[in-house]
Formats: structure tokens, sequence, C-alpha cells
């Protein structure tokens, strides 16, 4: 049974620059959610997908942006890259259904901007 | 606002001897969920614990258990037995029942726990 999948697991960006992560959920789940963790914090919840759409947003600004695929994959895009968007990254999935609050996260992606 | 506090920054055990990590949180919600996570050195946040706000009974698994107060608002995650695979950041983490549909959870600033053999 495949967990959650993230990639890349690691990059690095210059500020201004545009960057892209991919999710893959947990098999038989069909929601996600992006977590911001930034060096030992706790991670912040940016937002969650469902059916396709933004269903939740967190305190983050426009230059974060998602996306959720018809196969339940999703992406994470931000923009415009500051040296404070540095951080862990997660994504976790869950069955939108589901109303017991658990999430199955990834390993997350490592993203480093100079 | 939700929030929720961990006031330990670090904390350590001897192998085989028992640890409580504190957690405290504030919320005007009356149905809710609680959690612990752990996350490795290896980053995958994995479930340890989980307790519903409307049952009284404190959850456990296996050598994992929580003292659950919903007065004091306080939710500590007790480790018995301790083994050198505990050893990671936990993590305690709140939804509110009207929100955990959206998997908007609420994390704390972390634990981190050390083993000695």
């Amino acid at each position: 049974d495949a967990g959650v999948t993230q990639s890349p697991t690691h990059l690095i960006k210059t500020r201004g620059q545009q960057v892209t992560l991919r999710c893959s959920p947990k098999s038989g789940h069909d929601t996600v959610s992006w977590y911001q963790q930034a060096l030992g914090q706790g991670p912040q919840f940016i937002f969650q997908y469902y059916e396709e759409e933004e269903r939740q947003r967190g305190n983050f600004p426009d230059r974060f942006s998602g996306h959720q695929f018809p196969n339940y994959s999703s992406e994470l895009n931000v923009n415009a890259l500051l040296l404070g968007d540095s951080a862990l990254y997660l994504c976790a999935s869950s069955l939108g259904v589901s109303d017991t609050g658990e999430l199955f996260f990834g390993e997350g992606s490592r993203l480093t901007v100079l | 606002a939700q929030t929720v506090t961990q006031s330990q920054p670090e904390m350590s055990v001897q192998e085989a001897e028992t640890v409580t990590l504190s957690c405290t949180y504030d919320t005007s919600e009356s149905d809710y969920y609680l959690f612990w996570y752990k996350q490795p050195p290896s980053r995958q946040m994995i479930l340890v614990i989980r307790q519903e706000a409307y049952k009284q009974q404190n959850a456990t698994e296996n050598r994992f258990s929580v003292n659950f107060q919903k007065a004091a608002k306080s939710f500590s995650l007790k480790i018995s037995d301790s083994q050198l695979g505990d050893a990671a950041m936990y993590f305690c983490a709140y939804t509110a029942s009207s929100s955990s549909n959206t998997g908007k959870l609420i994390f704390g600033q972390g634990t981190t726990l050390q083993v000695k053999p």
C-alpha cells in the first residue's frame, strides 16, 4: 500500500524564482493538505484540496497556490520566492468524508531559497 | 483563535524509563480532536495517538498513553518503557471537529525527545 509520496525531496532556488512541489496521496485518499514547516518549528497549514478545489486556506499570501488533479494528486506552487520561504513542505492526505481528523504525511520537500 | 503550546523544547529519558511530554491548548470549541505526532530525523510525521474530546477515557496505544484534562485544556503524552527508537521530535496537534474534514491541524512547537542507552 503506497503511502504519501512527494517530489522533489530537496531543491535549491534563488529569490524571485518560482517553484512547484508535487504530492501523490495515500492509496484510497482523495484529499490533500499542504503544510510549511520552518526549521525547529511545528508545521503551519497552507491549504487543502478536495474535489479539485481549494477547500480551506491558512494565513499564507497569494504567492502560494495549488492544484489538484482528477487522480487526486496535487501541486503546490510558490511564486516570487523569498528567503523566508525556505522550509520543509509537507503534504498530507486523508479521506474527505472521514471525521477522524487523521492525516497521513509524506516525507516532505526541503526547499532552500538563496 | 486556537493555539497549541508545548513548553518543553527538549526532554531526555533513560532507556526503559517513563517520560511525560506536556501540551496545553486553547479553544472555544466543545468538540475537537487532539493528536500526538512523532517526527524522526527521516522527517515523516507519524501519528502516535489520537483523542476525541467527547470521550472521557484517556487513549492508549501500547506503550503510549495520554492524560487528557478537558477542563484544564491539557493533553500530555506518557511514553512507558522508552526505547531508542522513540527518539524524535514530538508534536501535539489540534483540530476542531468542524474542520476535521478540511485537514487543518494546529501544531505546537514540538518537543525533542532524547533517549539515552
